[in-house]
């Protein structure tokens, strides 16, 4: 079975902190990917990663950035974290390079920003 | 901008009825096709991927897709309490990225 894990499932914070999400798959998968999801908004890329140290931005990048130094794990950075950043973050993983492949969802980290 | 279009609900149908989930798509250039399941407070979860016209059956389920009128749908046979969840469709046009609905709320009544 795949397993995607992430760092936290409740995590708050406070306004102007640094805050990193972290995501870990363990089947080998290329492909990598953060989304955040809001009542009323669904499921927004926010970043996603092809291969090791490669990044693409999704469609809602701003205040955030990635790192992904090893194949099985990708993280989300706040720099400086707002009140407008509170959302439940998804972390997901696909195995081949195209969109064909089944991306497989993390637990997912509620984030409050106070 | 690319859409992915569900009515949010919540549709409720009585226990062993059949739910009938529906979905459109705004990109011609669409592929593949994808609905999940997703609990309250929980991740989505893949039930049924579709990547050619017609219907594809897994047990309780099955998804149709009709590429001409830009339409997918999730039939759920015999719903169960158990299937109550908000159902979230995507649709990839052959790059990484998918295109999610926001979701239809399911309710199915004991």
């Amino acid at each position: 079975d795949v397993k995607v894990t992430q760092s936290s499932r409740y995590l708050v914070k406070r306004t102007g902190e640094k805050v990193f999400l972290e995501c870990v798959q363990d089947m080998d998968h290329e492909n990598m990917f953060w989304y955040r999801q809001d009542p009323g908004l669904g499921l927004r890329l926010i970043y996603f990663s092809y291969d090791v140290k490669m990044k693409e931005k999704g469609d809602i990048p701003e205040g955030y950035s990635v790192s992904r130094e090893k194949k099985e794990r990708f993280s989300l950075i706040l720099e400086s974290a707002s009140t407008n950043q509170t959302s439940m973050y998804l972390c997901a993983s696909s195995w081949l390079a195209e969109s064909t492949d089944t991306q497989y969802f993390g637990p997912g980290t509620r984030l409050t920003v106070l | 901008q690319k859409e992915v279009e569900q009515n949010s609900g919540p549709l409720s149908v009585p226990e062993g009825a059949i739910a009938s989930l529906n979905c459109t798509y705004s990109d011609r250039g669409s592929q593949s096709f994808f609905w999940y399941r997703q609990y309250s407070g929980k991740s989505p979860e893949l039930i049924m991927s579709i990547y050619s016209n017609g219907d594809k059956e897994d047990g309780r389920f099955t998804a149709q897709l009709n590429k001409a009128s830009q339409y997918v749908s999730l039939l759920i046979r015999d719903s169960q309490p158990s299937d109550s969840a908000t159902y979230l469709c995507a649709a990839s046009g052959g790059t990484y990225k998918y295109i999610f609905g926001t979701g239809t709320r399911l309710k199915v009544l004991a």
